[in-house]
């Protein structure tokens, strides 16, 4: 089964709304987690390495203010695109590693399509 | 920096026959990892397998092995016996073990059709 879960799966949003995404280690505590950026037909690129208990540390190019990053717990990362546009309508998928693992033990979660109309 | 490249945007290949990937890299890290995703259309990411740097044998997972050639710093991952549903996109990525660089950096893919 899934050892990180995120949601929604799918959102669709109007125009000028927020929309927060989940990101969920379930079996382990993840003191690092990452948010990624996958346009169609493109690779995955790194937005942010989300930080428990601390401020995320964004990609250069990556707005800060408008991807709102927010890693309270250590199972728990959130995604928050603010004032939403067409523009930002991409898969967006987070990662965590489990550090009681070897170095092979990256998980993913189940991705996010956010739709803004 | 890391840098992963695919030079193969797209492969087709007959049911049953063996496929090979090519993933070349680049890192000033003493100690790295190398990663294998498949991603199907639905979006999730499938990690394949995995070689670490210093790993004497060639990483296998079932159909999966990896051809790691450390000199020449290329990880090519070969599926044996392919399969209609091994359609899919497949990402190559690297992570570096010095801290501070533990993201994952990933090449742009290669759609992998399997034809029946």
């Amino acid at each position: 089964g899934a050892v990180v879960s995120q949601h929604p799966s799918r959102v669709i949003c109007k125009s000028g709304t927020s929309v927060k995404i989940e990101c969920r280690s379930l079996d382990f505590q993840a003191t690092t987690m990452f948010w990624y950026r996958q346009f169609p037909k493109q690779s995955l690129m790194l937005m942010a390495t989300s930080n428990e208990g601390s401020k995320a540390t964004y990609e250069q190019g990556v707005e800060k203010d408008k991807f709102l990053i927010n890693h309270a717990s250590l199972t728990l990362s959130t995604l928050t695109v603010t004032s939403a546009h067409p523009e930002d309508s991409s898969f967006y998928i987070c990662s965590a590693r489990d550090p009681t693992g070897t170095g092979n033990t990256i998980y993913f979660g189940e991705g996010s399509w956010l739709t803004v109309v | 920096a890391q840098k992963i490249t695919q030079t193969q945007p797209g492969m087709f290949v007959q049911e049953k026959e063996a496929v090979t990937l090519d993933c070349t890299y680049d890192t000033s890290d003493p100690s790295y990892g190398l990663f294998w995703y498949k991603q199907p259309s639905s979006g999730e990411m499938i990690f394949l397998i995995y070689q670490g740097s210093y790993d004497q044998q060639n990483a296998t997972e079932g159909r999966y092995s990896l051809n790691f050639q450390k000199a020449r710093k290329s990880a090519n991952l070969v599926i044996s016996a392919s399969q209609l549903g091994d359609s899919a996109m497949y990402f190559c990525a690297m992570r570096g073990f010095n801290f501070g660089n533990e993201k994952l950096t990933f090449g742009t893919g290669t759609r992998l059709t399997i034809i029946p």
